[in-house]
C-alpha cells in the first residue's frame, strides 16, 4: 500500500512556482522521499529524491520536514509543460526495491 | 543518454491471444521493473528483477509470466489474454548500489480485442 498522501489536485499560474505538498507520516528512517510526474500517458519520469537534507536539481528542490513526515516538491518557474501527475513515493533505496505509485496530485499549469 | 526501451510501443490482440513485452534496460542497470496502468488508474508494480532472479512480486496475475536474460534485457508474457488486459506496461531500470532512482520506458499500450 502507498505510505504517502497527497492532494488530488492542484491548480498553479504559469511562471509561479507551483509547491506540491505530501504527507509520510509513517516512513521509516531508511526510507527515501522520491517525487516521480507522469505526463498524459508517458513513462513516469524521475525528478528528484532526498533522505533529510533538501536537495535540488535543475528541476525542482524538495525541502523535507525535520520530523521527516512530510515533504513539499518545489517547481520554481512552471510552465505549461509541467502539466501532469505528480507522485510522492517512500522507498528504501536499495537497487531492487520496488515503487509504489499512490492516487499522486493532478498539477495544472493555467495560462 | 540511453533511455529504457519498449517494444513494441502499440500491440493489438484479440482475447485468448499471448503477447510479449520486450524491455531493454539502460546500459549497466541490473534490475528492471514491470508495471501496469489500466485506463485512468495508476501504474500498479506486478514483477521486478534483479541480477536475472525474480525480486519481487506484485499484483500480476497467473496467466502472466516475466523473465530478465544474461544481457539484462526482460519479457513481459501475457497469455489467455481478456479485454481488462487493455493497459499501458512500463518497464523501468535501475542500476546499481544504493541510493538510486528507477528510469522508465515510454510503454507499451496493448489493447485486446
Amino acid at each position: 500500500d502507498a505510505k504517502t498522501t497527497q492532494p488530488t489536485s492542484m491548480d498553479c499560474a504559469e511562471g509561479r512556482a507551483a509547491n506540491l505538498p505530501c504527507n509520510h507520516s509513517t516512513i521509516s528512517g531508511n526510507e527515501y522521499v522520491y517525487w516521480y510526474r507522469q505526463i498524459h500517458s508517458q513513462g513516469p519520469q524521475y525528478i528528484i529524491h532526498g533522505l533529510k537534507n533538501n536537495e535540488t536539481n535543475e528541476m525542482a528542490s524538495l525541502i523535507i520536514t525535520e520530523d521527516r513526515k512530510s515533504s513539499t516538491l518545489i517547481l520554481p518557474h512552471a510552465t505549461l509543460r509541467d502539466t501532469a501527475v505528480y507522485y510522492c513515493i517512500v522507498r528504501v533505496a536499495y537497487r531492487d526495491d520496488k515503487i509504489i505509485f499512490g492516487k499522486g496530485t493532478r498539477l495544472h499549469i493555467l495560462p | 543518454a540511453a533511455g529504457v526501451i519498449q517494444s513494441p510501443r502499440h500491440l493489438i490482440k484479440e482475447k485468448r491471444e499471448t503477447a510479449t513485452l520486450k524491455c531493454y534496460p539502460i546500459p549497466r542497470h541490473d534490475t528492471v521493473y514491470w508495471y501496469q496502468q489500466g485506463p485512468g488508474q495508476d501504474p500498479q508494480f506486478l514483477i521486478s528483477f534483479y541480477e536475472k532472479m525474480q525480486s519481487d512480486k506484485g499484483s500480476i496475475p497467473d496467466r502472466f509470466s516475466a523473465q530478465q536474460f544474461s544481457d539484462y534485457h526482460s519479457e513481459l508474457n501475457m497469455s489467455s489474454l481478456e479485454l481488462g488486459d487493455s493497459a499501458l506496461y512500463f518497464c523501468a531500470s535501475s542500476p546499481q548500489g544504493m541510493n538510486t532512482e528507477a528510469f522508465f520506458g515510454q510503454g507499451t499500450r496493448l489493447t485486446v480485442v
